[in-house]
């Protein structure tokens, strides 16, 4: 199967810093998106990482390790406006598009 | 502002009917992609066009179809409609065919559906 996992939920307190992990299957494996989605509204594009190693952009960072089917965002100086889902998206290297995870439902307190 | 719009934003309708939403992709976008998002499922995929033609079917039920036509847009039908299909509907679309970096898909604002 196209399995995808992440935590449901997360909480944080604002300007720390949070780690959201994504495990997916590695068979036929061609990149790994994040994507941010607020309530009610369209996803967007957060980063991709087809290499393993750190991606950064600002305060937010992606990682990738193919070995072990292993993705991380990391969130750093965490804002109020951070609060949202977080998406984990596989993408294989056959026809078939994106496959996304349910998401993580992050919840930035102060 | 992605780029990409959807319309019409919200829909009500009855269960057995018919809708269609309509969906416009970025400009010089080739692919359009639509996707399902009820609340304990996620993002679920339904269908993939490039330029016209059918690349990927997700898990699309029967009682729904899409094209897309040569001025790119698409539409997506809905019928028979249930009250389990009430979800927001999302298109998306991206320069090539959505491999790799520079294929990131770009999102609409959705269309909800509800059926009662």
């Amino acid at each position: 199967g196209q399995n995808i996992d992440q935590p449901t939920e997360m909480t944080a307190t604002e300007g720390a810093i949070v780690q959201i992990n994504c495990t997916y299957q590695t068979s036929g494996f061609n990149g790994l998106f994040w994507y941010q989605q607020h309530a009610g509204e369209a996803p967007t594009f957060l980063s991709y990482n087809v290499l393993d190693g750190l991606e950064e952009k600002g305060r937010f960072s992606s990682f990738l390790s193919r070995s072990k089917g292993y993705s991380y965002l990391l969130l750093k100086e965490l804002q109020m406006k951070d609060s949202a889902s977080y998406l984990c998206a596989w993408l294989n290297s056959g026809n078939t598009p994106l496959v996304f995870g349910k998401g993580t439902r992050l919840s930035v307190i102060a | 502002d992605s780029g990409v719009t959807q319309t019409p934003k919200h829909l009500i309708t009855a269960t057995g009917q018919r809708v269609t939403l309509r969906c416009s992709p970025r400009s010089g976008d080739l692919s359009v992609y639509w996707y399902q998002q009820s609340l304990d499922q996620g993002l679920q995929f339904l269908i993939h066009y490039y330029n016209g033609e059918e690349r990927a079917k997700g898990n699309i039920l029967e009682r729904f179809s899409a094209q897309q036509f040569p001025d790119l847009h698409s539409e997506l039908n809905l019928s028979s409609l249930e009250l389990g299909d009430s979800a927001l509907y999302f298109c998306a679309s991206s320069v090539g065919m959505g491999q790799g970096p520079y294929n990131e898909q770009f999102f609409g604002p959705g269309t909800r559906l509800t059926v009662l």
